[in-house]
């Protein structure tokens, strides 16, 4: 049984640079979502796909911030011009489509900006 | 809108204890809710979940009931083990989303 995984898990880079990460869902889930969490705090929902769409984004992804689903399989998440700010872990999660379907995390993206 | 609110911590126990972590919650209508555990260095992982009024959700001696006259799901355990440490997160559902409190930290000594 493959859960969702991140590529890279740990992440460090110099403030200006760009970064880019990676999450392989669950096979056959519909719903792809990306959640920020910082140090003793809850995630925080960033944006979500249904299959290649991308259905909401939060005021939290600013300009600096894409993500995409090109073939509605993996996605990648890319920081433009990282600040330290950005520092943070960043969470992928899967779900089947359906209202109260469970979501399914991966394990994270640890993203220090030095 | 939506939000959800559970007890600060950290909350330290003796191994064997009774743990109670408190969760309320604020939503329009009836969303599901979930405790979701969060181990060092690590990402989230589902605990249990309940999808309507009077539900309870179980798993690995963890249980927590939907209250909807209290708007609360509180996370229970009878008795606490050192593997148990790490942060709860309590959630709910919104628009597909998964809206979460701030999280517990738990302290198991042994």
């Amino acid at each position: 049984d493959t859960g969702v995984s991140q590529d890279p898990r740990h992440k460090i880079t110099k403030r200006g640079q760009n970064v880019t990460f990676r999450c392989d869902p669950i096979s056959e889930h519909n719903r792809l979502y990306w959640y920020r969490q910082t140090l003793g705090q809850g995630p925080e929902f960033l944006t979500y796909f249904q299959n290649e769409a991308q259905l909401e984004k939060s005021r939290l992804l600013s300009d600096r911030f894409s993500a995409e689903r090109p073939k509605g399989s993996f996605s990648t998440l890319e920081i433009q011009r990282t600040e330290q700010g950005d520092s943070a872990m960043y969470l992928c999660a899967s779900s089947p489509t359906g209202a109260g379907n469970t979501i399914y995390f991966g394990e994270g993206s640890w993203l220090t900006v030095v | 809108g939506d939000s959800v609110t559970q007890m600060e911590g950290p909350v330290t126990l003796s191994e064997e204890a009774f743990l109670t972590i408190n969760c309320t919650y604020t939503a329009t209508g009836y969303p599901s809710l979930f405790w979701y555990v969060q181990y060092p260095g690590e990402g989230l992982q589902l605990l249990l979940k309940a999808t309507k009024a009077d539900d309870k959700g179980s798993n690995k001696g963890f249980e927590a009931t939907y209250r909807k006259e209290t708007t609360s799901f509180h996370l229970e355990k009878g008795s606490v083990q050192v593997s148990d440490s790490a942060v709860y997160f309590c959630a709910l559902n919104r628009d597909d989303k998964i809206i979460f409190g701030k999280g517990t930290r738990l302290h198991i000594l042994p």
